[in-house]
């Protein structure tokens, strides 16, 4: 089983639709989490952490559940320029450094 | 610098060709992550360094993979007699021992011919 798991669409959505992922992980001793942003040719960039009480940033809404384990992301309001692929990224917990990625979910949005 | 600066950003090299990546790092940062993506894939993990210390080598795929830290700034990926299957991007990472998220470089996209 990978550590962390996502569907990798693609998601077609119209534009300003609402649209949500979400990401599977193994490791219960996982101790952040976060969403990277990845567009075509570029390198990942972050977009948000997320925090088990769950947080917001504009359009963007993650929330962690610990105990099932997943993650999700939430976009509203979806534009042109969210089209990129997701990547669910979790830390190891006990100090350990490093990110492992899920293997990203692709997102479309259409005119 | 301002960012993580990665080359060269493109390298096309021959089958059993020797290749060297470079990755300097943010000024300050102590940890300094590889990542290999393979097309349609999320980065996987090669190695870590705390300053010049490699403190994970796990994720090296062979004994070709090679990697130096070895004044705690840039980093070097060597990768010896390259194959085909060591096509992907390179990317580099550096964060401040682990806080405050971590910034990538562009990458350095090898393909193996």
């Amino acid at each position: 089983r990978k550590e962390v798991e996502q569907d990798p669409g693609p998601f077609n959505v119209p534009e300003g639709a609402t649209v949500a992922f979400n990401c599977t992980y193994s490791n219960s001793a996982s101790q952040s989490f976060f969403w990277y942003r990845q567009d075509c040719r570029k390198e990942p960039k972050l977009l948000m952490s997320v925090y088990s009480s769950g947080n917001e940033d504009g359009r963007f809404t993650a929330q962690l559940n610990r105990a099932s384990q997943y993650i999700s992301l939430l976009i509203r309001d979806s534009k042109l320029s969210d089209s990129a692929t997701y990547l669910c990224v979790v830390t190891p917990g006990g100090g350990a450094d490093g990110l492992t990625f899920g293997k990203g979910t692709h997102l479309i949005i259409q005119p | 610098g301002a960012g993580v600066s990665q080359s060269p950003r493109y390298k096309v090299a021959k089958r059993g060709q020797d290749v060297a990546l470079r990755c300097d790092p943010i000024s300050g940062h102590v940890s300094l992550f590889w990542y290999q993506q393979a097309l349609g894939q999320g980065p996987e993990f090669l190695t870590y360094f705390q300053n010049e210390a490699q403190l994970d080598k796990s994720g090296l795929p062979s004994d070709r993979f090679f990697a130096e830290r070895p004044e705690g700034s840039v980093s070097t990926l060597k990768i010896q007699r390259t194959q085909q299957e060591d096509s992907a991007v390179y990317l580099c990472a550096s964060s401040y021992r682990g806080r405050g998220g971590y910034t990538f470089g562009s990458g350095t996209r090898l393909t193996v011919v």
